[in-house]
């Protein structure tokens, strides 16, 4: 298996602008988590996932983000518009089962908002 | 509110020698914490857990210690190689959440 597969690994846009992160996860892994990283806050779960359903998005900043998760092969994180402060690396992780246990993070997706 | 957080934000050790990396925690309900290793430009990758009912596990040249009674949890790394340069965050779990800490960068002297 491939691991977790995120798409783009660099992205860069101007504010304003949308963005859309994508995530492939491990085959047979039913729990799906986005993660964003930086400096300043370290690591933040935006949303879980469960059986394709969301579970809890309490971490999902403001409406500007939105998740979904259309079948087990794939999920999008969605920001729009844009703002600078979304400036972060973007993980996709997954797992086995509806706990966190041994999640396996994808490379990540680093934003860049100017 | 509950807490992951290190004791130290960086770590330098001799090549060959064992490392210790040190993680206090707070929410005394957790039931599973886990250590993770991030290589620069990489995302965070599983070393090791150990379940709350457990003081120690030991993998392949890593050891996890859980001392409940004063909520510390250690990683260590024995006869540290290059390879072994990042940082190492260790993480809570209650039911699906996992809570990271700050992170210790550990740096591999030749």
């Amino acid at each position: 298996d491939a691991g977790v597969i995120q798409s783009p690994r660099h992205e860069v846009t101007e504010m304003g602008q949308e963005v859309t992160l994508r995530c492939k996860p491990i085959s047979g892994h039913n729990s799906l988590f986005w993660y964003r990283q930086t400096m300043m806050r370290g690591l933040e779960l935006l949303i879980y996932f469960n059986n394709n359903v969301p579970i809890d998005d309490s971490g999902m900043p403001e409406d500007r983000f939105s998740a979904k998760m259309p079948n087990a092969s794939f999920s999008t994180l969605k920001i729009q518009p844009s703002e600078p402060r979304d400036s972060a690396v973007y993980f996709c992780a997954t797992s086995e089962g509806a706990g966190g246990t041994e999640a396996f993070f994808g490379q990540g997706t680093r934003l860049t908002v100017v | 509110g509950e807490s992951v957080g290190l004791h130290l934000p960086t770590l330098s050790v001799q090549e060959g020698d064992n490392s210790i990396i040190n993680c206090a925690y707070s929410n005394s309900a957790s039931d599973y914490f886990i250590w993770y290793k991030q290589e620069s430009g990489k995302g965070p990758q599983f070393i090791i857990d150990i379940r709350s009912n457990m003081d120690k596990r030991q993998g392949q040249r890593v050891t996890v210690l859980l001392n409940k009674t004063v909520k510390h949890l250690s990683l260590q790394i024995a006869a540290t190689q290059p390879g072994d340069s990042a940082v190492y965050f260790c993480a809570e779990s209650n039911d699906y959440k996992l809570s990271f800490g700050a992170g210790t960068t550990v740096t591999v002297r030749a």
